[in-house]
């Protein structure tokens, strides 16, 4: 059981906006930056966001932001290659540990 | 560009010992906080270790902590995982990463991977 709580799964339609959250505590989200990555058919994640500054080379659909213990991942004009698992990560200083969400599978149907 | 490989997956016996190196380049390795995360087959991402730039702190998952030892060899561009007392649960690919700072913040680039399996 992880610390942090994503949906399993999200789907969406090419063009619309999804949004993935990933809840936590004041031991983490509400104290800590977080970060979100994408996994495509198990390859190396990439991460997509920093808190809610984008990575170079993430297009600008892709946008952050935090409210209290809980984070999100906006995905505005989703794309077929956008489809892929999400997964949150931040730290933790009750685990004195960096934690990962359990990852939501995003469907772009 | 930043290129992080790692090596020496394979096979490992139940108790047994293994070690994953990762080598870096293109960025100044001395200068940022590494890591190691697991992903056993079918599930998803699991955080195991951190090392600050320097190598002074250290920080465990309690899935690992007493049995693998994150090391780092800055003169080398290098990160070690000495992975003891294996478990068949131990089987996942390992990823090498690096953060965004000197200590534990978040992961700016990862690995390929290096699959471990421990089995009789």
């Amino acid at each position: 059981q992880s610390a942090l709580t994503q949906e399993a799964s999200v789907s969406g339609t090419v063009g619309q906006k999804v949004t993935l959250s990933c809840t936590g505590n004041s031991n983490n989200i509400g104290t800590y930056a977080v970060a979100w990555y994408q996994q495509i058919s198990h390859g190396p994640p990439k991460a997509v966001m920093f808190e809610n500054s984008l990575p170079s080379g993430i297009p600008d659909r892709f946008s952050g932001s935090k409210s209290g213990t809980t984070a999100s991942l906006t995905i505005s004009g989703l794309q077929p290659e956008d489809e892929a698992y999400y997964y949150c990560l931040t730290w933790d200083y009750i685990l004195s540990a960096q934690v990962f969400g359990g990852g939501t599978k995003l469907t772009v149907l | 560009e930043v290129q992080l490989v790692e090596s020496g997956g394979g096979l490992g016996q139940p108790g047994g010992s293994l070690r994953l190196s990762c080598a870096a380049s293109g960025f100044s390795f001395g200068r940022f906080a590494m890591i190691w995360v697991r992903q056993a087959p079918g599930k998803g991402l699991e955080w195991l270790s951190v090392i600050s730039a320097s190598g002074t702190s250290t920080y465990y998952a309690d899935s690992v902590k007493g049995r693998f030892t994150i090391s780092r060899d800055n003169s080398k561009s290098a990160l070690y995982l000495q992975m003891n007392s294996l478990r068949a649960e131990d089987t996942a690919v390992y990823y090498c990463a690096k953060d965004l700072d000197t200590v534990a913040t978040m992961i700016e680039y990862w690995g390929q991977g290096t699959l471990v399996t421990v089995s009789s």
